[in-house]
């Protein structure tokens, strides 16, 4: 099946740095999502990207479809403790089903 | 604000016991979707569900069943739980429509439920 290949697998950074994590497919998509997953919690929706090439930013966070359709960056600036969590990327599959990479999970340390 | 409740946030089961886990959502959403959630794999869809009474196979529907007899509830069902089958099992639900699953929906996730399998 499709693989979303998310890295890195995990980071360990100190309040007030950048985050930046990557996800790339092995196929082309229309959309790409970015999620994140605060403990205990299920995932809730950060980002969506519905073209190549488009930048979309919510707060602090930024994300990227990339030109070739088949990778996606999110760029967290200034972390915070509430940063922490596990970001997943995603992409929508036509027949509405989610496709998700493997989780980065962020620690922020004060 | 789109709720998705689960029944159990914890459960706790023995090798062989029929399990349900029940999932329920208050916006009226024609989609429905169980998952489940292990380390370095990511979020795995076993089965959705688009209208009442209408299932599909995700990825990894061996060992699972579900049922969708009410339009806000989905249940997933292990037949006869394994030790593999211990893990986070998250729920979803989005708008979705008459053409089945859109493009362009929100999936909203409900807390999940930890089950483990001794």
């Amino acid at each position: 099946g499709q693989q979303l290949n998310q890295s890195p697998q995990s980071m360990f950074i100190q309040e007030g740095e950048d985050v930046s994590m990557n996800c790339t497919s092995s196929s082309i998509f229309n959309t790409w999502l970015w999620y994140k997953q605060d403990p205990g919690e299920g995932p809730v929706l950060l980002i969506a990207l519905y073209k190549a090439g488009e930048l979309t930013s919510n707060g602090r966070l930024t994300a990227q479809f990339g030109i070739t359709r088949k990778d996606s960056f999110l760029n967290i600036s200034a972390s915070i403790p509430s940063d922490v969590g596990i970001y997943f990327c995603a992409e929508r599959h036509p027949a509405g089903k989610l496709i998700f990479g493997t989780g980065t999970r962020l620690q922020v340390f004060p | 604000d789109v709720k998705v409740t689960q029944s159990s946030r914890y459960l706790v089961k023995r090798t062989g016991e029929k399990v349900f886990l029940e999932c329920v959502q208050d916006m009226d959403h024609e989609n429905m979707f169980w998952y489940r959630q292990d380390p370095g794999l990511g979020l795995r869809l076993i089965y959705f569900s688009y209208d009442v009474k209408m299932k599909e196979k995700g990825d990894i529907p061996e060992g699972y069943s579900v049922s969708r007899e009410k339009k806000e509830r989905f249940s997933l069902i292990l037949e006869s739980a394994s030790t593999n089958q211990t893990s986070m099992y998250l729920c979803a639900s989005s708008q979705g429509g008459l053409a089945g699953p859109s493009s362009t929906d929100t999936q909203y996730f409900g807390p999940g439920t930890r089950l483990t399998v001794l």
